[in-house]
């Protein structure tokens, strides 16, 4: 199975901070990785998609890199409404595993 | 609006089973792969198994965990999609997840809010 490795585990940052988090890959996966927001009480939300394909209507201040192994999740000007929980998930093959999340708290 | 609405879930004893259905709306999703993804408390989500659209006559995966004790099957009548799970464990207890897997890519592109299955004596 394809282990995948985010850090850091919880992040304390302010309105209007850009923020950055990586996922790693224990095996090369193209660009096949998604990453995904979640909320208690709500629908997880799907924000990207091949490693940088922004999902419709997800704000521009999201934005995803990478390929191969190593990726990166920025938000370049948080919102009140982006603190959440943040997942990555590969789909490269079976079975889809996801990342441990990284949790962004208000600073 | 495409919705998913998960329901089915609740409290069942080790061994036990439930079942557990995903109610679409807003699209056909006998033209989708469906998915079910786990969350427990204090753990990274899990997937838990797929299965395909209608042309690849609705053919499933599932996560070596549950493989032998959870089945996916649909129901294009009603437009959902069901988990039924068997034998289960107290380590199966988490909010089970519906989602929808895109078509221009296999990745998850609408989720459903959950339904919490808690398995304890």
């Amino acid at each position: 199975d394809i282990q995948m490795t985010q850090s850091p585990s919880s992040l304390s940052a302010s309105v209007g901070d850009r923020v950055t988090i990586t996922c790693r890959a224990s095996q090369a996966i193209d660009i096949y990785l998604a990453w995904f927001q979640y909320k208690p009480g709500k629908a997880p939300k799907s924000l990207i998609s091949a490693a940088s394909t922004l999902q419709s209507g997800v704000p521009s201040r999201f934005s995803g890199s990478g390929s191969g192994t190593d990726f990166t999740l920025t938000i370049s000007s948080l919102q009140p409404e982006d603190f959440a929980t943040y997942y990555c998930q590969h789909y490269k093959n079976y079975p889809i595993t996801f990342g441990q999340g990284t949790r962004l708290e208000i600073k | 609006e495409v919705q998913l609405v998960e329901s089915g879930g609740g409290l069942v004893q080790p061994g036990g089973s439930l079942r557990l259905s995903c109610a679409a709306s807003g699209f056909t999703s006998s033209d989708h792969y469906m998915d079910w993804v786990r969350l427990a408390p204090g753990k990274g989500p899990e997937w838990v198994g797929r299965t395909r659209d209608k042309p690849n006559r609705y053919s499933t995966e599932y996560a070596a965990s549950v493989k032998g004790r959870f089945t996916i099957s649909r129901d294009d009548s009603k437009n959902s999609v069901y988990l039924q799970m068997n034998s289960l464990k107290t380590e199966d207890t988490a909010m089970y997840y519906c989602a929808r897997v895109s078509r221009s890519g296999a990745y998850f592109d609408y989720w459903g809010l959950g339904t919490l299955v808690t398995v304890s004596s």
